[in-house]
């Protein structure tokens, strides 16, 4: 158990549909990353946070959208779903940016048909 | 732009031999490296780390390798046990950055 906790696990919804991904850090961390893999694909980082501000954004869609609360806990965004987004979505946590591993939750597995 | 680049999408290796796995990548400013394990719908799993004042780092059987001057850092694994069949995701940061860039992964069978 990584310490990171994200739900929901699965997600199944239809095209142009809105949904909203849970992402709770290890107790501690301050940076929340999410990243999405798709079929057979590598690790395609999405955006970070540190402490509630983003902090750097990668190959985001502006269909998504993140956030982090005060209490660190980070949401993503997604919508106007088309049949392209159906991936892992995996959130990550580290203490620090850089010089420092990052822990992954379990994923969140989203389908869109 | 693949700052991170895994060439070797599978290696299948018999059990009690040795498994070396190799990445290279582009950005002299990366200054962390990592390694995680990845289990089929399972999020990556943290393995072992190596920051660039060293060349090497040892936790059990797991091995980091790295050479700063040929931009390449490699895994190994030994002996190879059957439970180390999974994809392993080479990563790298660097301090005055604000991500993890992996590579897109190697899938390790260990063979009985």
């Amino acid at each position: 158990d990584s310490g990171v906790t994200q739900t929901p696990k699965h997600l199944i919804t239809a095209t142009g549909q809105r949904v909203t991904l849970r992402c709770s850090p290890r107790s501690g961390d301050l940076s929340v990353y999410w990243y999405q893999q798709s079929l057979d694909q590598g690790l395609q980082f999405l955006i970070q946070y540190y402490n509630g501000e983003e902090r750097a954004k990668g190959n985001i869609l502006e269909r998504f959208s993140a956030q982090q609360f005060p209490d660190l806990h980070s949401e993503l965004n997604l919508s106007s779903l088309e049949l392209g987004d159906s991936a892992l979505y995996f959130c990550a946590s580290s203490v620090q940016i850089g010089d420092t591993e990052a822990f992954f939750g379990q994923g969140t597995r989203l389908t869109v048909v | 732009d693949q700052q991170v680049k895994q060439n070797s999408p599978s290696l299948s290796v018999q059990e009690g031999r040795i498994s070396i796995l190799n990445c290279d990548y582009t950005n002299s400013m990366f200054d962390y490296f990592l390694w995680y394990k990845k289990y089929p719908a399972e999020g990556p799993t943290f393995l072992i780390s190596i920051s660039s004042i060293k060349d090497k780092n040892e936790d059990g059987r797991f091995t980091v390798f790295l050479n700063k001057s040929a931009k390449h850092l490699s895994l190994h694994i030994v002996p190879s046990q059957p439970g180390d069949s999974a994809v392993y995701f080479c990563a790298a940061s660097s301090n005055t950055g604000n991500q993890f860039y992996f590579g897109t992964g190697t899938s390790l069978t260990v063979i009985p």
